[in-house]
């Protein structure tokens, strides 16, 4: 089974603060991406990425930058947490058909 | 840039009764996928039943089937003799044939299953 880890269900940090969210697969996949997820507004792509070191953004990359150093992990970053950026945020790797998605990160910026 | 509508934010139905859930989308593109994925509480977004627009039959997935229109841009999900494990929210999303293949999401429909 395909398996995707994100390094922390639940977060809280303070404005201004730098966050890193962490995402694991281990299928060997070049694809993964980052969503957020929001009542109302179903997920949307933050940046995805299709190789290591290669990163595009997505449709809401203000205020997020990511890393992708090796095949199997990819990271957001929130360079200064605001709090419009409580949400939950869900990371995706892409198999042949679908995306496998992991189990969220719910971020609180207080 | 496509987009995909989801009309119905929640739906309860009881136990053992058939619902379908609707969702409407707008591309360019004429072939693509299209895609609903279940998120159960407080667990893991899966992937309940993918089509190919290129392919006319609407695919099927044991209890779950799509009924896909592609002239109307219209791709709804139904659950027959729905079962309390398929409460969850449902997400209905549209991908390219090529590239990436990033997700576009519609809003969601939370679907409450009622013993």
């Amino acid at each position: 089974d395909v398996k995707v880890t994100q390094s922390s269900r639940y977060l809280v940090k303070r404005t201004g603060e730098k966050v890193f969210l962490e995402c694991v697969q281990d299928m060997d996949h070049e694809n993964m991406f980052w969503y957020r997820q929001d009542p109302g507004l179903g997920l949307r792509l933050i940046y995805f990425s299709y190789d290591v070191k290669m990163k595009e953004k997505g449709d809401i990359p203000e205020g997020y930058s990511v890393s992708r150093e090796k095949k199997e992990r990819f990271s957001l970053i929130l360079e200064s947490a605001s709090t419009n950026q409580t949400s939950m945020y869900l990371c995706a790797s892409k198999g042949v058909y679908e995306q496998y998605f992991g189990p969220g990160t719910r971020l609180t910026v207080t | 840039a496509q987009t995909v509508t989801q009309s119905q934010p929640e739906m309860s139905v009881q136990e053992a009764e058939t619902v379908t859930l609707s969702c409407t989308y707008d591309t360019s593109e004429s072939n693509y996928y299209l895609f609903w994925y279940k998120q159960p509480p407080s667990r893991q977004m899966i992937l309940v039943i993918r089509q190919e627009a290129y392919k006319q039959q609407n695919a099927t997935e044991n209890r779950f089937s799509v009924n896909f229109q592609k002239a109307a841009k219209s791709f709804s999900l139904k659950i027959s003799d729905s079962q309390l494990g398929d409460t969850a929210m449902y997400f209905c999303a549209f991908s390219e044939l090529q590239g990436a293949q990033k997700l576009v999401f519609g809003q969601g429909t939370r679907l409450t299953i009622n013993p």
